[in-house]
């Protein structure tokens, strides 16, 4: 069964420096790998997919690692700004065809002004 | 952007009564997903759907039902709510796998359930 871990639960950091959110998984026969971001209260909104056959993504100030030997996702980001503060949560796809996501149980980010 | 609607966005009910909350999409996603969600806990798979007519359970019992009667449209009901049924509910949908950006998930912005 897989299972999705992130670490830490909770980050502050000032404004300005730059961060990476860690997501490992258990079993690497995944399909694709997700980021999310989600705001209090609010749905999830996608930030970057990585397939299996891809190492990274990026967007804007995000990119996103994968390592699937290890069992492995990094998501850095950028420059951060107060906006940046929410929980990000990684999800995996596995590869065994019932294509339905496992989640983490996210990093609740806080960028202090 | 993503194309995926939920009605109401906030609802609070007594209990006993029956209720539907209503998920829309217009992306012409085959997969649809139901999720329930404690303020600060995981998300729990509740119900999926692979297209029209198919409808499974998912990871966390729930008391709920839905239906897939057309493509874009995946409803969630109860029949006869608790206060036990009190939290948010997500929907969400993807695409067919191989495809590019094949199987990403969108969310919609949830519904939340108080029931008194």
């Amino acid at each position: 069964k897989q299972e999705v871990t992130q670490i830490p639960a909770a980050l502050s950091v000032p404004e300005g420096e730059n961060l990476v959110l860690n997501c490992s998984f258990t079993d690497s026969a995944i399909y694709n790998l997700q980021w999310f971001r989600q705001d209090p209260g609010k749905g999830l909104t996608s930030l970057l997919l990585i397939q299996s056959s891809q190492r990274e993504q990026t967007s804007g100030r995000l990119n996103a690692s994968l390592d699937k030997s290890s069992g492995r996702s990094t998501l850095y980001i950028a420059a951060s700004q107060p906006g940046d503060s929410a929980t990000y949560l990684c999800a995996v796809l596995s590869n065994f065809g019932n294509e339905k996501l496992t989640f983490g149980t996210g990093t609740r980010l806080t960028i202090i002004p | 952007e993503a194309d995926i609607y939920q009605t109401p966005r906030y609802l609070v009910i007594g209990t006993g009564k029956k209720i539907t909350l209503e998920c829309s999409q217009t992306m012409g996603h085959d997969k649809m997903y139901w999720y329930q969600q404690d303020p600060g806990m995981e998300l729990h798979l509740i119900h999926y759907s692979y297209g029209v007519n198919s409808t499974e359970k998912g990871d966390l019992s729930s008391e709920s039902t839905v239906s897939r009667i057309r493509t874009e449209h995946f409803p969630l009901t109860l029949e006869s709510a608790r206060p036990s049924h009190t939290s948010q509910y997500l929907c969400a949908s993807s695409g067919r796998k191989g495809l590019a950006g094949g199987n990403e998930q969108f969310f919609g912005p949830g519904t939340r359930l108080t029931v008194l």
